[in-house]
């Protein structure tokens, strides 16, 4: 039990539609990033959240867009979205150490 | 730019050690890392080793780190069935903030 949440478990999307997806951590962690992880593949970095501010950015294009709360809660936006943006997308708070259980966007 | 690279597949037999292998290529890299995870759900962190350390022991888990070789590995001694899962090694740098580099996943099948 990490105490990080995510919802929802799992979507369907299709082609060019926007999506948001939510991570809920335990208080007092002010870090939260986000990971996409493919089939098959290791998590990729997407950004990272410090004090509701963005705090570096892995090499993903603009249509993903995050946002962090004072309650440390965060979400992920993604618009327009590809049919290569199916995958399994995963919250990370204190310095990654925590993982959420992730959710499974599929875009058909 | 980093790179992990880890072997895909690993086979033992209940009760055997298991070694799960990794390599990485940046030099700057300040902690590594092991995550498990298992069918269906998010990443659990087994264990982490900060770069100046050669070794780490946490119950069944070994943790070796030769910095020279850039080479990582994770024994488990006596595996067990509930230990077949994938396994992440991953790192962060001094010049990577807190982002995670992760390797492609060694998936450990465990065989009666």
């Amino acid at each position: 039990e990490t105490g990080v949440t995510q919802s929802p478990t799992h979507l369907i999307k299709t082609r060019g539609q926007q999506v948001t997806l939510r991570c809920s951590s335990q208080s007092g962690h002010n870090t939260v990033s986000w990971y996409q992880q493919a089939l098959g593949q290791g998590p990729q970095f997407i950004f990272q959240y410090y004090r509701e501010e963005e705090n570096g950015r892995g090499n993903f294009p603009p249509r993903f867009s995050g946002l962090q709360f004072p309650n440390y809660s965060s979400e992920l936006n993604v618009n327009a979205l590809e049919l290569d943006d199916s995958a399994l997308y995963l919250c990370a708070s204190a310095t990654a150490q925590y993982f959420g259980p992730g959710t499974r966007l599929t875009v058909l | 730019g980093e790179d992990v690279e880890q072997s895909l597949f690993l086979s033992v037999r209940e009760g055997d050690s298991s070694v799960i292998n990794c390599t990485y290529t940046d030099s700057s890299s300040t902690y590594l890392y092991w995550y498990k995870q298992e069918p269906g759900a998010g990443l659990q962190l087994l264990t982490y080793i900060f770069s100046n350390m050669d070794m780490k022991q946490d119950q069944r888990l070994t943790v070796l780190l030769n910095k020279k070789d850039k080479h990582l590995s994770l024994r488990i001694a006596d595996t067990q069935t509930g230990d077949s899962a994938i396994y992440f090694c991953a790192e962060t740098s001094t010049g990577g903030g807190n982002k995670l580099t992760f390797g492609t996943g060694t998936q450990l099948k465990v065989e009666l």
